[in-house]
């Protein structure tokens, strides 16, 4: 079975662009969530969407968002980029929703630079 | 603030010893508990979990023990082996939180030496 892909690897963008970056989860998941990793925070939530709709939202400003499609692939955007953007965004898919109902499946993520 | 704090952020093992890696939580909420390890330029693997209710919970090498009163939880490795040199994160969330996210520590590097 494919794992979760992200696409793309590495992205270079200059502040005040905005980026999309997709996920596509494994086949027959229907959650998938975000994470973005910077050494400073480590890993934080950032968002959850579970039969296209998103159950929550981590600590994040609006300028972060995403949605999720009715194959459960899941594209998450950010406008106005600021240099503090720059990290790791790692995509994750369970069966069910909840994180602790089954365990998460991560990507291996989409490096993000701001410049 | 952080929730979930793993002190130690490397960890040196000699091949074939007991690997022991530590996790300490503040949320009183957290009622389940998971491991995670990370190679270079891949995503987090699961690894184990343990829930509330439970204080040990034991697959293969690898055994979680959770310590609530102390909110204290932590990886054992045994034997620990070559393909452990990871970072592992612990991870922490409140399950009757709705639909909550995981709060990760921020990482301990594992390596084993030969």
């Amino acid at each position: 079975k494919a794992g979760v892909t992200q696409t793309p690897r590495y992205l270079i963008k200059t502040r005040g662009q905005q980026v999309t970056l997709s996920c596509s989860p494994i086949s027959g998941h229907r959650s998938v969530s975000w994470y973005q990793q910077t050494p400073g925070q480590g890993l934080q939530f950032l968002f959850e969407y579970f039969s296209e709709t998103q159950r929550n939202k981590g600590n994040f400003p609006g300028r972060f968002s995403g949605r999720q499609f009715s194959n459960s692939r899941s594209e998450m955007n950010v406008s106005t980029l600021e240099l503090g953007d720059s990290a790791l965004y790692l995509c994750a898919s369970s069966l069910a929703a909840g994180h602790y109902n089954s365990p998460l499946h991560f990507g291996n993520g989409t490096r993000l630079t701001v410049t | 603030d952080q929730q979930v704090k793993q002190n130690s952020p490397s960890l040196s093992v000699q091949e074939g010893r007991i690997s022991i890696l530590n996790c300490d939580y503040t949320n009183s909420m957290f009622d389940y508990f998971l491991w995670y390890k990370k190679y270079p330029a891949e995503g987090p693997t699961f690894l184990i979990s343990i829930s509330s209710i439970k204080d040990k919970n034991e697959d293969g090498r690898f055994t979680v023990f959770l310590n609530k009163s102390a909110k204290h939880l932590s990886l054992h490795i045994v034997p620990s082996q070559p393909g452990d040199s990871a970072v592992y994160f612990c991870a922490a969330i409140n399950s009757g939180g709705g639909a909550d996210g995981l709060t990760f520590g921020k990482g301990t590097h594992l390596i084993i030496q030969p």
